[in-house]
């Protein structure tokens, strides 16, 4: 079945530091990926989206490339900043699967001054 | 425009009663769904509801019920609430499948604590 496999955190980073969250996928078709991003006490929120093979998702500063030959979609920002400290999820929505979301587990940031 | 809405925030129970979790949206989605999150699981599915008048059980339906009010509200109902139903639930809605267009938006989540 469908399924995402996202990087273990928690990961703690200076501000300015480059950040890299590891995000692979399983899926039957050819799904949607997202990044969703839980700041504390909130909701889930659509950080960026990319729906087809070599689109690259892009919002504040943060983009994501949807790789189909290594079933990846790994979440990159050149400089974080402390307001970046969150909860970041991968998912995806896979058609074939009646557009069910499957979650990633989920990596908390912590970005220190 | 508030998106999508819960009532309760916070709801604490003792095991064996009962309760429902109130959802609504104002963006005219066709679909809604319910999560519960568990640390270290993430977002696990409940229900979901394609569209107005059709429910359909997700990864982890045993315990909950769900009802498709109208197009704008999905309540999800605790028969019987047990110590393991403790968690925080989210509601979400999107467009109908297709286009693109299967983005889902998420309330601001209901914690409840099972005693």
């Amino acid at each position: 079945g469908d399924s995402v496999t996202q990087m273990e955190g928690p990961v703690t980073l200076s501000e300015e530091a480059f950040l890299t969250i590891n995000c692979t996928y399983t899926a039957t078709g050819y799904p949607s990926l997202f990044w969703y991003v839980q700041y504390p006490g909130e909701g889930l929120q659509l950080l960026l989206k990319a729906t087809k093979a070599d689109d690259k998702g892009s919002n504040k500063g943060f983009e994501a490339t949807y790789r189909k030959e290594t079933t990846s979609f790994h979440l990159e920002k050149g400089s974080v900043q402390v307001s970046d400290s969150a909860v970041y999820f991968c998912a995806l929505s896979d058609r074939r699967a009646g557009n069910q979301f499957y979650f990633g587990t989920g990596t908390s940031l912590t970005v220190i001054p | 425009n508030a998106g999508v809405t819960q009532t309760p925030k916070f709801q604490v129970l003792k095991t064996g009663q009962s309760m429902t979790l109130q959802c609504a949206q104002d963006m005219n989605h066709n679909s809604m769904y319910w999560y519960r999150q568990d640390p270290g699981m993430g977002l696990r599915l409940i229900y979901y509801s394609a569209s107005e008048g059709t429910t359909d059980k997700g990864e982890v339906p045993n315990g909950y019920n769900v009802s498709r009010l109208n197009k704008r509200e999905f309540s999800l109902r605790l028969e019987s609430a047990a110590p393991s139903q403790t968690s925080v639930y989210f509601c979400a809605s999107s467009e109908a499948p297709g286009g693109g267009q299967e983005t889902q938006y998420f309330g601001p989540g209901t914690r409840l604590l099972v005693l």
